[in-house]
């Protein structure tokens, strides 16, 4: 099947800082990629939506300036969470379209 | 939007047990996928079943769209199927369940 890779897989960092989160489609091309953040013990919620070689949509209540999207190929999404704060800690998770969806292993980010 | 329940919300199960888990959704889909979450996170895809039955070893999945619903069967269970395991529906951006935890004791 479909493989879907992010990295890093874990990260921590200081509040203020910004960490950027890649995730990558390996062995097929994907135009669209989703944004997910699951919070421990909950479901996931959808971010944003990242559409190559265009703006990303996001979702209600998600503040665009400080998740910033890139789509810049099509196998290539990022995800910067800019001035992290210790309430952004979460899993964060992508998946790819391809026929059906594929997710990445996640990334764990904690906030001190 | 679409609303989708999952039950039971937990389920403890003796190893070699079988179990069925449950999924509803409030509006007709084009799309319904069952994952299972593993301890570190990762969403492993078991079945994309808008409609129908579908079997995978020990694992089969039942959609039936028109009463809005699909089930999926886990059978003589092992202690490798604890985990999270969630429906999801919707044609790329998906729409989640709230997941069930599902414990497997030897």
């Amino acid at each position: 099947g479909a493989v879907v890779s992010q990295h890093p897989s874990r990260v921590i960092c200081k509040s203020g800082t910004s960490v950027k989160i890649e995730c990558r489609s390996l062995d097929f091309q994907a135009t669209t990629m989703f944004w997910y953040r699951q919070f421990p013990k909950q479901s996931l919620m959808l971010m944003a939506t990242s559409n190559e070689g265009s703006k990303a949509t996001y979702e209600q209540g998600v503040e665009k300036d400080k998740f910033l999207i890139n789509h810049a190929s099509l196998t290539l999404s990022t995800l910067t969470v800019t001035s992290a704060h210790p309430e952004d800690s979460s899993f964060y998770i992508c998946s790819a379209s391809g026929g059906q969806e594929y997710f990445g292993p996640g990334t764990r980010l904690t906030v001190l | 939007g679409i609303q989708v329940e999952q039950s039971p919300p937990d389920l403890i199960l003796q190893e070699g047990a079988n179990s069925t888990l449950r999924c509803n959704f409030s509006d007709s889909v084009n799309n319904l996928q069952w994952f299972h979450q593993n301890p570190w996170g990762q969403l492993i895809n078991l079945f994309y079943i808008p409609s129908g039955t579908k079997q995978n070893g020990r694992l089969s999945a039942t959609t039936v769209a028109t009463e809005r619903y699909s089930l999926l069967y886990i059978s003589s269970s092992q202690t490798t199927d604890s985990g999270v395991y969630f429906c999801a529906v919707g044609q790329g951006k998906l729409t989640f369940g709230k997941g069930i935890t599902l414990s497997v004791r030897p």
